[in-house]
């Protein structure tokens, strides 16, 4: 069993919808991160955190440290958010295998 | 700026041909690491660095060397490459630990034949 699962593996989605991504995990962490990894293939850190919120723009990250659980959410959707989205745990950064988000427009 | 670079962009190698990966970062970081991503596994670490001249191993190490000689620049080695290294392969780098937040590279595209 992988140690971070994400869900769902495919989201698809009309321009405008609040998305919610969601990453559960079974080790003990200090922080989790939340990348983006473009169509082209680069990659950007949107979030590490290791307690309660954070929001960057239409982006917010939550996590539940007792529940061993995840979540991001994009409102107000947009089709430049059609990315993959990965979640990271652990020290040494066990990643889950990313959901694949597509806003049509 | 330019952030983290990775050299090549792209590879063909044979299997048995060795070559190395050039990763570079202009804004000082302690920390560098080298992944490989292939379908349907995520992200796996293959080495990492805490600081010039420390190296050590991630996940996947096998089959792979690394060397840290100058604090900009983490190099990943194939000995003799094998068409189970086909992958993508991208550097990363933070600024003091595991925890912070990792600037990316483009990613090196690597074909073993």
């Amino acid at each position: 069993k992988n140690e971070v699962e994400q869900s769902p593996q495919n989201l698809t989605a009309q321009e405008g919808e609040f998305i919610t991504i969601n990453c559960s995990y079974s080790v003990g962490i200090s922080a989790l991160h939340w990348l983006q990894q473009h169509p082209g293939g680069g990659i950007v850190s949107l979030f590490m955190l290791s307690s309660g919120k954070k929001k960057h723009g239409r982006l917010i990250a939550t996590i539940n440290i007792q529940e061993k659980h995840s979540s991001l959410h994009i409102t107000a959707s947009h089709p430049r958010d059609s990315a993959v989205y990965i979640c990271a745990v652990n020290e040494k950064l066990t990643f889950g295998t990313g959901t694949r988000l597509t806003i049509i427009p | 700026n330019a952030g983290v670079t990775q050299t090549p962009k792209f590879r063909v190698l044979k299997t048995g041909q060795s070559m190395t990966l050039l990763c570079a970062q202009d804004m000082n970081h302690e920390y560098m690491y080298w992944y490989r991503q292939d379908p349907g596994m995520g992200l796996r670490l293959i080495h990492y660095s805490v600081g010039e001249g420390t190296t050590a191993k991630g996940e996947v190490p096998d089959g792979y060397n690394v060397s840290r000689l100058k604090k900009q620049n983490f190099l990943l080695g194939l000995e003799s490459a094998a068409p189970s290294q086909t992958s993508v392969y991208f550097c990363a780098s933070s600024s003091r630990g595991l925890w912070e937040t990792q600037y990316f590279g483009p990613g090196t595209r690597l074909l073993v034949l």
